[in-house]
C-alpha cells in the first residue's frame, strides 16, 4: 500500500521569499509518479508539478521545483519568490505503477504568504 | 479549453434524503474519477472509469453510493440515503487515457460541497 506523509500542517512565508513544503512517501514499487497540487479556497485542485521515479533530474515548472531524494523517499516542493496568490492548501500525491490512475494524497499543508 | 464541470457547487439536504452530483469531464478525456474529500484531509478515490467501464470501485460504499457513466462522457454520483457522515466535498477529475499526455495528470473540477443535516 502506498502512503504519503506531509508533516507540516501549516507554513508561513514572507512575500518574495522561498519556502519548502515537505513530503515523504512509502511504496514498494519501483515505478511510480509524484505530484503536487494546489487547492485554493475556491476548492479546485490545480496541478503544479510531476516527478517520475526514474527521472534523474529534479522537476521544475516556473517558480516550482521538486527536490526529489529517492533514497530518502522524499519529494519536497520548493516555491521560489512567494506571492500572495500562493496562499492555499498544498497536497503531495503519488501514483504507483500497479494502480495506474489512482492518486494517493497526503494530508496537505496550508501555506500562508505574508506581505 | 473548458475544464471539468461539476454541479451543483453546494447542496444541503437532510439525512436519509437522496442526492446526486453531476460531472462533465474535459473533452476527449476517457478516464474519469470521483474523489471524496473530508475537511482538512486529502481526497480519497471513490471510483474510476475508463470510458463507461468502472475499473476501480473498491472504495465505493456500495450499500448507499452508486455511480454511472452511461455514454462514457459525463457521470453521475448518487447517495441514497445520505447520512450525517457523508458531509464532505465530492471532487470529479479527468485525465487522458493511459499512454496519452505528458504525465497523465488528473484535472479536477471545483467540487460539490455536501452538507447533511
Amino acid at each position: 500500500a502506498q502512503k504519503i506523509t506531509q508533516t507540516q500542517p501549516g507554513m508561513f512565508v514572507q512575500e518574495k521569499e522561498a519556502v519548502t513544503l515537505d513530503c515523504t512517501y512509502d511504496t514498494s514499487d519501483q515505478s511510480y509518479g509524484l505530484f503536487w497540487y494546489k487547492q485554493p479556497s475556491s476548492g479546485e485542485m490545480i496541478f503544479l508539478i510531476y516527478q517520475g521515479s526514474y527521472d534523474e533530474q529534479n522537476a521544475t515548472e516556473g517558480r516550482y521545483s521538486l527536490n526529489f531524494q529517492k533514497a530518502r523517499k522524499s519529494a519536497n516542493l520548493v516555491i521560489s519568490a512567494s506571492q500572495l496568490g500562493d496562499s492555499a492548501m498544498y497536497f503531495c500525491a503519488m501514483r504507483d505503477g500497479t494502480s495506474y490512475g489512482k492518486l494517493t494524497f497526503g494530508q496537505g499543508t496550508i501555506l500562508t504568504v505574508h506581505p | 479549453e473548458a475544464g471539468v464541470v461539476q454541479s451543483p457547487r453546494y447542496k444541503i439536504i437532510e439525512k436519509k434524503q437522496p442526492v446526486a452530483f453531476w460531472c462533465n469531464p474535459i473533452s476527449g478525456h476517457n478516464t474519469l474519477y470521483w474523489y471524496l474529500q473530508n475537511l482538512g484531509q486529502g481526497p480519497e478515490l471513490l471510483i474510476r472509469y475508463e470510458n463507461e467501464e468502472a475499473v476501480d470501485d473498491s472504495q465505493l460504499p456500495k450499500d448507499r453510493f452508486s455511480a454511472e457513466r452511461l455514454k462514457g462522457v459525463d457521470s453521475t454520483l448518487k447517495i441514497q440515503p445520505a447520512e450525517l457522515g457523508d458531509s464532505a466535498v465530492y471532487l470529479c477529475a479527468s485525465s487522458p487515457s493511459k499512454g496519452q499526455g505528458a504525465h497523465n495528470e488528473q484535472f479536477f473540477g471545483p467540487g460539490t460541497r455536501l452538507t447533511v443535516l
